[in-house]
Order: structure tokens, then C-alpha cells, then sequence
């Protein structure tokens, strides 16, 4: 069965410090990996996706992800974190049979100045 | 930002009321999806569609109705409101039969339901 997770439900960092947030995946097939991110009172935005290739993945924001098979995990980072970054940030697993994505329960990130 | 639509972004109602909560996109996306966002922020999909005429559960029994008449408009019933059916709704569309890039879903604001 197909699953997605991430181990923390809030991540703090101060500004101007690289960020990392967590997410690992179970899946039997080839895995399409998603970082969504949900600003207060939003939707969800799409950050960016691993679909195959360079394992490294740079999306909007100037967020970027590393796919690593071997641990199977799609951890989201940046180099510097900045105060708007703060939001709720979602993993998703793509790739099952049916289509759909799963989502992670999502982790908090507070940016502090 | 996507082109994926919702109305009302916040709506407060009675219990028993019947609600429609209105979901349309200009991407020409034949996917289209309904979740249901706990306040714990999980997010759980309730219903789904490939296209007109197409419906599906999702994974989240839900006792709200959707309907896809047309590919741009994705609306979700309530007959009978309930306090339990408070929560944030959102809305999101996909491409269909493109292979991974099809499973990039596209999210509309949601809308926030408050039942009394």
C-alpha cells in the first residue's frame, strides 16, 4: 500500500537559516513526489514535483528537494529561510493505480525573525 | 495562480439547511476533486471526477453529492446541513491521460463552512 509521511507537525527555524521539512514514502512502483505549501485562509499552491531524473528538484520560492531512493524520502529545503515562509506544507504521493494523490498531514513551519 | 474558482469562501448556516458549494476552473482540466480539510489541517478527499458525467467517492465517506455536467464546474451538495459538516472545503483540478504530469493538482481557495 502506498503512504506518505511526515514526522513532524512543526518545524522552527530563524530567518536566514536553511530549512529542511521531513517527508518519507512507501509505494511499490515508481513514486511521483509533490510539495504543496497553504498559506492561512488559502488553498494549496504547488511548490514543485519529482517525476524521474536529477534527484534534485527546484521549485518556486526558491525551494528545492532532494529524492533519495534508497531512503525513501523527498525531504523539502531552502537555504535561507525567510519570515513569509512561515505556512503549512504538504507532501503528496502520486503514482498508484487509481491516480490519486495521498497527502502527508502536513508540518507547520514558523519562521521567527 | 491557477485558474480554479470557489464560492463562497466563508459560509455560516443553520443545521438543516441544504448548501451548494460552487467549484469551477478555466485550465480545461478534465480531473476535478473535492477534499475536506480537519481543523488538525489533514486533508481528506471526499469526492472525484475524470470528467462529465463522471463521479467517485473518495476516500472519506462524506454525506455531501457532487455533480460534473460540464468539464468546468464541479459543485458539491449538502442536503441537510449538520454542525459535523464544519470544516474548510477545497476544491482542485488535473489534467487527464497526460501520465505524471496529469497528477499535478491545481487548488482553489476553499471555502470555509461554519454550521450552527
Amino acid at each position: 500500500a502506498q503512504s506518505v509521511a511526515q514526522p513532524e507537525d512543526q518545524v522552527n527555524v530563524a530567518e536566514g537559516n536553511p530549512l529542511t521539512v521531513k517527508c518519507t514514502y512507501s509505494v511499490s512502483g515508481n513514486p511521483y513526489l509533490f510539495w504543496y505549501v497553504q498559506y492561512p485562509n488559502r488553498g494549496l499552491q504547488f511548490l514543485l514535483k519529482y517525476i524521474t531524473g536529477d534527484n534534485l528538484v527546484k521549485g518556486s520560492y526558491g525551494f528545492e528537494a532532494e529524492f533519495n531512493k534508497s531512503q525513501t524520502s523527498f525531504h523539502l529545503k531552502k537555504p535561507s529561510a525567510l519570515v513569509s515562509d512561515s505556512a503549512l506544507y504538504f507532501c503528496a504521493l502520486g503514482g498508484g493505480a487509481t491516480n490519486k494523490l495521498i497527502f502527508g498531514t502536513g508540518t507547520l513551519l514558523a519562521v521567527q525573525p | 495562480e491557477a485558474d480554479i474558482y470557489q464560492t463562497p469562501r466563508y459560509l455560516v448556516i443553520g443545521t438543516g439547511k441544504k448548501i451548494t458549494l460552487e467549484c469551477s476552473q478555466t485550465m480545461g482540466h478534465d480531473k476535478m476533486y473535492w477534499y475536506q480539510q480537519d481543523p488538525g489541517m489533514e486533508l481528506h478527499l471526499i469526492h472525484y471526477s475524470y470528467g462529465v458525467n463522471s463521479t467517485e467517492k473518495g476516500d472519506l465517506s462524506s454525506e455531501s453529492t457532487v455533480s460534473r455536467i460540464r468539464t468546468e464546474h464541479f459543485p458539491l451538495t449538502l442536503e441537510s446541513a449538520r454542525p459535523s459538516h464544519t470544516s474548510q472545503y477545497l476544491c482542485a483540478s488535473s489534467e487527464l491521460g497526460v501520465g505524471p504530469e496529469g497528477e499535478t493538482q491545481y487548488f482553489g481557495p476553499g471555502t470555509r463552512l461554519l454550521v450552527l
